[in-house]
């Protein structure tokens, strides 16, 4: 059911590598997530976006940056990537982005940084 | 002001019934309710927008309690296709979700 991918699935790289992480969704949604969870755990906000141009921090505090130039398109990037980043990431779209309405998930990047 | 869940793991054979609790120490508008099964994506199971709001998925249905601060998932005659982690999640201003801490649900034969 859900337009919203994510690539790559799985991602094994070393220290100190830039990386980007790739989120489209072709539902035409103007709100736009990414989550961090760690096995097992919950799912923390880092970034959250409005529309085109607009971005915000989430509740977890992250090194990584986001960017929204297109409304399909939610990249996310990692300058250095250390092994503390090692996590799922996970990207999610809604309609309007009112907590009223569902979200629609990606099946996320499992990110091990060595 | 995650929402704590209760219990954390819960194991059922074929049949059982279960119930998730979702507690939040502030008000509640909303409540989400996800399901995610290993190495997948949550899926979306069902919203419930006012209190005293009941709401009903196949087997799955769910309770809200806006005086009480808390929700409730209800699983019936459990499948296999049940296992999963189950998450709710409540408003956090800014029209974001704080998730809860999850519940591992798991039916055996």
């Amino acid at each position: 059911e859900a337009d919203i991918y994510q690539t790559p699935r799985y991602l094994v790289i070393g220290t100190g590598k830039k990386i980007t992480l790739e989120c489209s969704q072709t539902m035409g949604h103007d709100k736009m997530y990414w989550y961090q969870q760690d096995p097992g755990m919950e799912l923390h906000l880092i970034h959250y976006s409005y529309g085109v141009n607009s971005t915000e921090k989430g509740d977890l505090s992250s090194e990584s940056t986001v960017s929204r130039i297109r409304t399909e398109h939610f990249p996310l990037t990692l300058e250095s990537a250390r092994p503390s980043h090692t996590s799922q990431y996970l990207c999610a779209s809604s309609e309007l982005g009112s907590t009223n309405e569902k979200l629609f998930f990606g099946s996320g990047t499992q990110l091990s940084v060595l | 002001q995650q929402p704590v869940q209760s219990p954390q793991a819960v194991i059922l054979r074929e049949g059982e019934d279960a119930v998730i609790n979702c507690s939040s120490s502030k008000a509640l508008y909303s409540v989400h309710w996800y399901r995610q099964k290993h190495g997948e994506a949550p899926v979306f199971l069902m919203i419930l927008l006012k209190g005293g709001e009941q709401k009903g998925h196949e087997k799955i249905s769910a309770s809200f309690n806006e005086k009480k601060q808390q929700s409730s998932l209800y699983l019936t005659a459990s499948q296999l296709s049940y296992s999963g982690t189950y998450f709710c999640g409540t408003e956090a201003g800014a029209n974001n979700l704080f998730f809860g801490t999850g519940t591992r649900l798991t039916v055996i034969p």
